[in-house]
This record gives C-alpha cells, sequence and structure tokens, in this order.
C-alpha cells in the first residue's frame, strides 16, 4: 500500500533558526512528490514539484530536494509569516491520483 | 484572475439533511476533485472526475454524491448517509499532462453537524 509520513507533527522555530521538514514515502514508483503550504481555514497553496532522486527546488526561504524514499524542506532563516501547515504528496507510477501526508504545523515565533 | 471558488465557507447541516457544496473552476481544467480534510490526517480523496459527464469513487464515497455536467462546476452532496460528515472539504483541479502538474485548491467549506 502507498503511505506517505511526515515528521515532525509540529515544529516550533525562532526567528531566524533554519530547520528541516521531513516526507517520507512508500510507494511502487514515483511519478513525482509535491510539496503544499496551507494557511489555517484555507485550501492548501502549491509550493515545489520534485520528479527524480537528487532533485531540488528553491523559492525565497525553502529549498525541497528528493531522495528515493524521502523529501526535505528546509527552511533557512524563517520568518514568522512562514508559520502555515506544510503538505507532502506523492503521485505514484501506477495509480491517478495523489496520496497526501498528514503534514508538518510549523510555527516561527517572532 | 483565474482559481477555484468554493462556496459556502461555512455549513451547517441537521440531521437526516443533505446538503451540497459549490465547486467552479475558471482555469480551464478536465479534472476537478473532492477531498476530506481531518485534524491528523492526511487529505482523503472523496471522489474525481476526469472529463464532463464522467466520475469516479476515491477512497471514502460512501455517503457522498457529485455531478460534473459542465467543464467548470463539481458539486458534491453530503448526504444523511454520511454518519459523520463535520470536516473541512477541499476541491481542487489540476491540467492533464506529462509530467503531472500539481493540484490547484479551493479555499473550503468547513461543514457542522449541529
Amino acid at each position: 500500500e502507498d503511505q506517505v509520513t511526515q515528521s515532525p507533527e509540529a515544529l516550533r522555530l525562532q526567528e531566524g533558526e533554519s530547520s528541516s521538514l521531513n516526507c517520507s514515502y512508500t510507494v511502487s514508483g514515483l511519478r513525482g512528490l509535491f510539496w503544499y503550504r496551507q494557511d489555517p481555514g484555507k485550501g492548501p497553496e502549491f509550493l515545489f514539484t520534485l520528479y527524480s532522486a537528487g532533485e531540488e527546488k528553491e523559492k525565497e526561504r525553502l529549498k525541497a530536494t528528493l531522495t528515493k524514499k524521502e523529501s526535505f524542506l528546509h527552511i533557512t532563516a524563517p520568518k514568522p509569516e512562514d508559520s502555515a501547515t506544510y503538505l507532502c504528496a506523492v503521485l505514484p507510477e501506477r495509480g491517478q491520483n495523489f496520496v497526501f501526508g498528514p503534514g508538518t504545523r510549523l510555527s516561527v515565533l517572532p | 484572475d483565474g482559481g477555484i471558488t468554493q462556496s459556502p465557507k461555512y455549513l451547517f447541516r441537521k440531521e437526516g439533511q443533505n446538503v451540497t457544496l459549490s465547486c467552479e473552476q475558471n482555469l480551464n481544467h478536465d479534472a476537478m476533485y473532492w477531498y476530506r480534510q481531518d485534524p491528523g490526517q492526511g487529505l482523503r480523496l472523496i471522489y474525481y472526475s476526469q472529463i464532463v459527464n464522467d466520475f469516479q469513487k476515491g477512497d471514502i464515497a460512501e455517503g457522498y454524491s457529485v455531478s460534473r455536467e459542465k467543464k467548470e462546476s463539481f458539486p458534491l452532496t453530503v448526504t444523511s448517509a454520511q454518519k459523520n460528515p463535520t470536516a473541512f472539504y477541499l476541491c481542487a483541479s489540476s491540467s492533464a499532462g506529462i509530467p503531472p502538474y500539481g493540484y490547484t485548491f479551493g479555499s473550503g467549506t468547513r461543514l457542522t453537524v449541529v
């Protein structure tokens, strides 16, 4: 069965304190791994797509990386406005639909 | 601006009542999806549609129904058969193609049973 887990469940950082979020997946084959950001009471917002191991994508303070078993979302010098829940989703090779992880709730304190 | 509009933002359902959640997109996307989000769980797929007049059940379709009469619209009905409907409901759309593309999500509808 295809599965996605994310850790930690929640993370509290001080402003400027860099850290990483983890997304581990078990799928028969990977067509793509996707990161989303979700603010409270809103729909997820697309951040990155990664298609193959070794690939990296960057956007402002965020950098996503991918290996054959997991992806990391690195947050460099975070600001309070980076506080949100970050969702990871994978699209298996043999499936039509995404498998979502439960998310990591990030709080960045000023 | 293109996007997905979900309405209403908040919805209250009485026992035994059917309610319909609206989802409209102007992105010219072929595929549309309905997800349910509960605290501490990943998004779970209720129904999806790849083309007009066709839709498939997702992982948790029991107690829900949909229609796809227009490309832009994909309403979800929560029937009285759904015993635990209190949740945050998200509609999404995507374009077909290779490589696979991410979803565009609506802002969600929070449904509460009263």
